[in-house]
């Protein structure tokens, strides 16, 4: 059963333009939700957070929007870099389950210069 | 840097053998997590322990363990290794917010 799913494996995008990665979540306890960017043979990197009781979050070039009635979280970067290029992680966790998070599969970004 | 600490970065061991991996958290982090990141498969919750006590566990098997010691640091055991034992096995630690950062991460690879 997978509880968080991202449906694009990978997404390509230029320089400068917007890049848009969503995230699907199944579980309406969830109440936490994440985004982390992974290079190979890296951990995971914590980019920006939301909480259920907010709709959008800004940081610098990262904001994550959340629709809870859809049950849709999407990540907008703003203007998308080279050094972009990497998979984007979604995570979710519920305060009903303590602090484990629930990973999607991943997208894989790439920003052609 | 998240100031996550792991080691060994690379493990190679053989079917039937116990390994031992350590995470070092964050200063001032309590909690500790083991995830496991296998090649067709996502990143996994294994096991979660905050302050030395274990506080929540995931699809972590019989043959695996671990430990938070009153350092904060944790281990997590593996034995009777199995090919299908061969990933990414991260720590994250955390503080009083549901952020969790996450270390570089321990390759292990069982032959």
């Amino acid at each position: 059963d997978q509880q968080v799913k991202q449906n694009s494996p990978s997404l390509s995008v230029q320089e400068g333009r917007i890049s848009i990665l969503n995230c699907d979540y199944t579980n309406s306890m969830f109440d936490y939700f994440l985004w982390y960017k992974k290079y190979p043979a890296e951990g995971p990197t914590f980019l920006i957070s939301i909480s259920s009781i907010k709709d959008k979050n800004e940081d610098g070039r990262f904001t994550v929007f959340l629709n809870k009635s859809a049950k849709h979280l999407s990540l907008h970067i703003v203007p998308s870099q080279p050094g972009d290029s990497a998979v984007y992680f979604c995570a979710a966790s519920a305060e009903t389950s303590g602090s484990r998070l629930t990973f999607g599969e991943g997208t894989q970004l790439t920003v052609n210069p | 840097d998240s100031g996550v600490t792991q080691t060994p970065k690379h493990l190679i061991t053989a079917t039937g053998q116990r390994v031992t991996l350590r995470c070092s958290p964050r200063s001032g982090d309590l909690s500790v997590y083991w995830y496991q990141q296998s090649l067709d498969q996502g990143l996994q919750f294994l096991i979660q322990y905050y302050n030395g006590e274990e506080r929540a566990k995931g699809n972590i098997l019989e043959r695996f363990s671990a430990q938070q010691f009153p350092d904060l640091h944790s281990e997590l055991n593996l034995s009777s290794l199995e090919l299908g034992d061969s990933a990414l096995y991260f720590c994250a630690s955390s503080a009083n917010t549901d952020t969790q950062y996450f270390g570089p991460g321990t390759r292990l690879t069982v032959l």
